[in-house]
């Protein structure tokens, strides 16, 4: 089955730029979505289509795509994006759609 | 504001089928722009896709759930649901429902917390 690989964690001093990656085999066919996490919160969209940023999603989130790899990229870190981060895509086909493991992101 | 509303019994014993309905309100379920989807999130662990459904009735599963699982639509009472069959522990999770678009699941419920024990 198709599979998104993530690293389990990162962390980062407040004010730092983090980087959270994404690989899967489909991503250069396939848009990417990512998703924040808070504890016992529902997921929240905060890039889709690789790159994209949902309104209300503050400027220092962004996205990026490089062939089977896809970043997410927090500039200026905020002790309030602590959280899980999980992205999210489809397979080559575009009919099944698969989270990848998550990454606990430590602002310290 | 869309909301959805995950409902359904919380405690279901091994073996059984477990079964959920997510009720959509301030929006239309029927919209040909949206699929409505089913994801889980085992204690402690991280995101896995259910499976999703059209307004159409068209449904696609996640292949590792795929022969225990069934998603149904019913548009005149704003509501898709899930069973999943033969359940044991390793179904414990929070079920979430959520509205799928071109961003993404971009609305979500709050998720029910489902736990298979005897």
């Amino acid at each position: 089955s198709y599979e998104l690989t993530q690293p389990p964690s990162v962390s980062v001093s407040p004010g730092q730029t983090a980087r959270i990656t994404c690989s899967g085999d489909a991503l250069p066919n396939q848009y990417a979505y990512w998703y924040q996490q808070k504890p016992g919160q529902a997921p929240v969209v905060v890039i889709y289509k690789d790159s994209e940023r949902p309104s209300g999603i503050p400027e220092r989130f962004s996205g990026s795509s490089s062939g089977t790899t896809v970043t997410l990229t927090i500039s200026g870190v905020q002790a309030e994006d602590e959280a899980d981060y999980y992205c999210q895509s489809a397979d080559s086909s575009g009919t099944y759609w698969v989270f990848g493991g998550g990454t606990k992101l430590t602002v310290l | 504001q869309l909301q959805l509303q995950e409902s359904g019994p919380g405690l279901v014993k091994p073996s059984e089928t477990l079964s959920l309905t997510c009720t959509v309100s301030g929006g239309s379920i029927s919209s040909s722009r949206y699929y409505w989807g089913w994801i889980r999130q085992p204690p402690g662990k991280g995101l896995e896709w259910i499976g999703s459904i059209y307004n159409s009735g068209s449904t696609y599963y996640n292949p590792s759930l795929k022969s225990r699982v069934t998603i149904s639509i019913d548009t005149s009472k704003s509501q898709f649901s899930l069973k999943l069959s033969s359940v044991t522990a390793a179904d414990t999770a929070v079920y979430h429902c959520a509205r799928i678009a071109t961003g993404g699941f971009d609305f979500w419920g709050l998720g029910t917390m489902v736990t298979v024990s005897s």
